[in-house]
């Protein structure tokens, strides 16, 4: 069955600090790897997303994620954190099912602090 | 496109009251889903529709929840009778499952509390 599991139930770094938010997952056949990100109050917002291709992606308002194979990793990453950053983000991956069905993580609350 | 709408977005209601939740997917995605958020359990998947044919309701909680997707532009979530640990955010989500890209969009979420 495909699950994902996300280690750290939160996350704090400085602002301008690099961040990285870690997700592992098991599956059967080719991932389909997905993030989003919640903010107090808000629905989930998609970041970003792995298919094929190049191992790192890039998504939205600066977030980027590297695909690890051999790791079966996709961690999110990026580069300088910002106090806007802090918020819930969870990792999915595509149901084995192939019905659009996600299997999502329990989330990682990212704190930045000034 | 204005997004998935959920409709109420607050809802206070009392034990024993039958309560109804309403979600718009983006127009044109095929496949619609509901999501129940609470700090104890997490994001829990409720029950998925593709082209309005409910898919999968094993995340049902029990018979209380019902849910309902008439056409392409509208699913109402259903709890009767309402009890005090149903008070959750509810989620709707929608999709094109077609494009194989899978990714949902969700709406604002509808905060159920049942006193």
């Amino acid at each position: 069955a495909q699950s994902v599991a996300q280690p750290e139930d939160q996350v704090n770094v400085a602002e301008g600090n690099p961040l990285t938010v870690k997700c592992t997952y098991s599956v059967s056949g080719n991932p389909y790897l997905f993030w989003y990100v919640q903010y107090p109050n808000r629905g989930l917002q998609f970041l970003l997303k792995y298919i094929t291709g190049d191992n790192l992606v890039k998504g939205s308002y600066g977030f980027e994620a590297e695909f690890n194979k051999s790791q079966t990793s996709f961690h999110l990453k990026k580069p300088s954190a910002l106090v806007s950053d802090s918020a819930l983000y969870f990792c999915a991956v595509r149901d084995a099912s192939n019905t659009g069905k996600l299997i999502f993580g329990q989330g990682t609350t990212l704190q930045v602090k000034p | 496109d204005a997004g998935v709408i959920q409709s109420p977005r607050h809802e206070v209601t009392e034990m024993g009251q039958e309560v109804t939740l309403r979600c718009k997917p983006i127009s044109g995605h095929n496949s619609l889903f509901w999501y129940r958020q609470t700090m104890m359990r997490g994001l829990e998947l409720l029950i998925y529709f593709n082209n309005n044919v409910p898919i999968d309701d094993s995340g049902m909680p029990e018979d209380r929840f019902s849910a309902k997707m008439p056409n392409a532009s509208f699913s109402t979530l259903k709890i009767q009778p309402s009890e005090p640990r149903d008070s959750a955010v509810y989620f709707c989500a929608s999709s094109f499952q077609l494009a194989a890209t899978y990714e949902q969009y969700f709406g604002p979420g509808t905060r159920l509390t049942v006193t």
